[in-house]
């Protein structure tokens, strides 16, 4: 089936740079990866998604590239606010289901 | 307002009493799934169901029932909850086709002593 694995598990950044979570997942056939934003006690909520036939997506300071010749995709937040704070989970479709990441904890300090 | 609505929101209970954690969506989609949330272990699924009677196991399904007698509605059942059980659970559900997104419904955190 499919396998989905993130890195880093936990992100530190300063207030304004910018910050990169990778996905790779295993099954070539998987052609949705939606990346979902978590705040504490909340449940996960779509930031941002990408289909197979798209390499980049941006919407305002989030954006998602896709490789899928390596297999992986990545999330990428410029000018980081104390707001972005939150869990990050990546997930690759694989027939009927999402499978997710193991999440990345994104702490932006001010 | 499209949601996805599930109670209880907190739930303590003890071991091998049935429970049944309820869900619903307003948004007629045909695909609902019950997922668990575990720390470093990320949001794994239970069960999934493509449509009305139509349920299928996840990646962690043990222990764990549902049923899907009509559209909007998609039951969790624990019939003799243990401590491993204990865990933040969310309900979703999905539109289907080129706009497909996961809806999540609140979650329950559910502690079984």
């Amino acid at each position: 089936g499919e396998n989905v694995e993130q890195h880093p598990s936990t992100l530190s950044v300063q207030e304004g740079d910018s910050a990169v979570i990778k996905c790779t997942y295993s099954d070539s056939a998987s052609n949705y990866f939606p990346w979902y934003k978590q705040e504490l006690g909340k449940r996960p909520q779509l930031i941002i998604d990408i289909r197979s036939n798209v390499g980049e997506k941006k919407d305002q300071r989030i954006a998602v590239t896709l490789n899928k010749t390596a297999k992986h995709f990545s999330l990428h937040i410029t000018e980081t606010q104390p707001e972005d704070s939150a869990v990050y989970f990546c997930a690759a479709s694989w027939w009927t289901a999402l499978i997710f990441g193991k999440g990345t904890t994104l702490s932006v300090s001010s | 307002e499209a949601q996805v609505t599930q109670n209880p929101r907190y739930l303590i209970t003890v071991t091998g009493k049935k429970l049944t954690v309820t869900c619903s969506q307003n948004m007629n989609h045909e695909y609902m799934s019950w997922y668990r949330q575990d720390p470093g272990l990320g949001l794994r699924q239970i069960y999934y169901s493509m449509n009305v009677e139509v349920t299928d196991k996840g990646d962690v399904p043990e222990g764990y029932k549902v049923s899907r007698k009509e559209k909007r509605n998609f039951p969790l059942i624990l019939e003799s909850p243990s401590p491993n059980q204990t865990s933040l659970y969310f309900c979703a559900s999905r539109s289907q086709g080129a706009n497909e997104k996961l809806f999540f419904g609140s979650g329950t955190q559910l502690s079984v002593l």
